[in-house]
């Protein structure tokens, strides 16, 4: 069974820096297309970052040169470093697995509350 | 980046049919892909392709996409069905994922 357990999130203040980490079971992550996606309180849908299976990475104009995603092959762990944090940056961010295009398998999400 | 705007709530009555859209420019060149989020659950997918349903979805779940919309087709709507849909695209120029705005469907 494929599953993505979110833990690294909590309260911080404007400016700080916060490392989400995406345990995954059922599959490995360094086969796979993993992404964050964010959603702000009330809001939609943000795609935030991907990591490809062949370590190529992508961000959200938002987020480049802020935020950088990694993983570890061998703790089959995902991980979302956040620096600069801002307070618009507010949201429950979701770990996700997906093929190039599409989303398949969603972690339960977790909430990074930016704020002073 | 890819812009795609959609309604931001609609209302349809038990056993009728919902027609979501997404709108974007020349969005029938991308594949589009269909979310569903209910109150305090992640989203899932229900639509991917433009028309592919996902095993375990509904046949009442279709979609369609041409020009500058792509829709997202709910028949037979049930009290179930009440939830946020978004569509999402992947933007080959730039890598990025993009979602639409999203849209509220009540259940009346």
């Amino acid at each position: 069974e494929v599953q993505l357990v979110e833990s690294g999130g909590g309260l911080i203040q404007p400016g700080g820096s916060l490392r989400l980490s995406c345990a995954a079971s059922g599959f490995t992550v360094s086969g796979n297309y993993i992404n964050w996606v964010r959603q702000s309180p009330g809001k939609g849908l943000e795609w935030v970052s991907v990591i490809y299976p062949g370590g190529n990475t992508f961000y959200a104009d938002s987020v480049k040169g802020r935020f950088t995603i990694s993983r570890d092959n061998s703790k089959n762990t995902l991980y979302l470093q956040m620096d600069s944090l801002r307070v618009d940056d507010t949201a429950v961010y979701y770990c996700v697995r997906g093929e190039l295009q599409t989303f398949d398998s969603w972690g339960q999400g977790i909430l990074v509350t930016v704020s002073s | 980046s890819y812009v795609m705007t959609q309604p931001p709530s609609l209302s349809v009555a038990p056993g009728k049919t919902a027609r979501v859209t997404c709108g974007g420019d020349n969005i029938g060149t991308k594949s589009v892909h269909w979310y569903q989020q209910k109150p305090g659950q992640a989203p899932v997918l229900v639509i991917y392709f433009d028309a592919d349903r996902p095993s375990g979805i509904p046949e009442r779940f279709s979609g369609s996409n041409s020009g500058n919309t792509a829709t997202l087709t709910i028949s037979r709507v049930e009290a179930g069905d009440e939830a946020d849909y978004y569509c999402q695209v992947w933007d080959s120029s730039s890598g990025h994922r993009v979602f639409g705005s999203g849209t509220k469907v009540t259940v009346l």
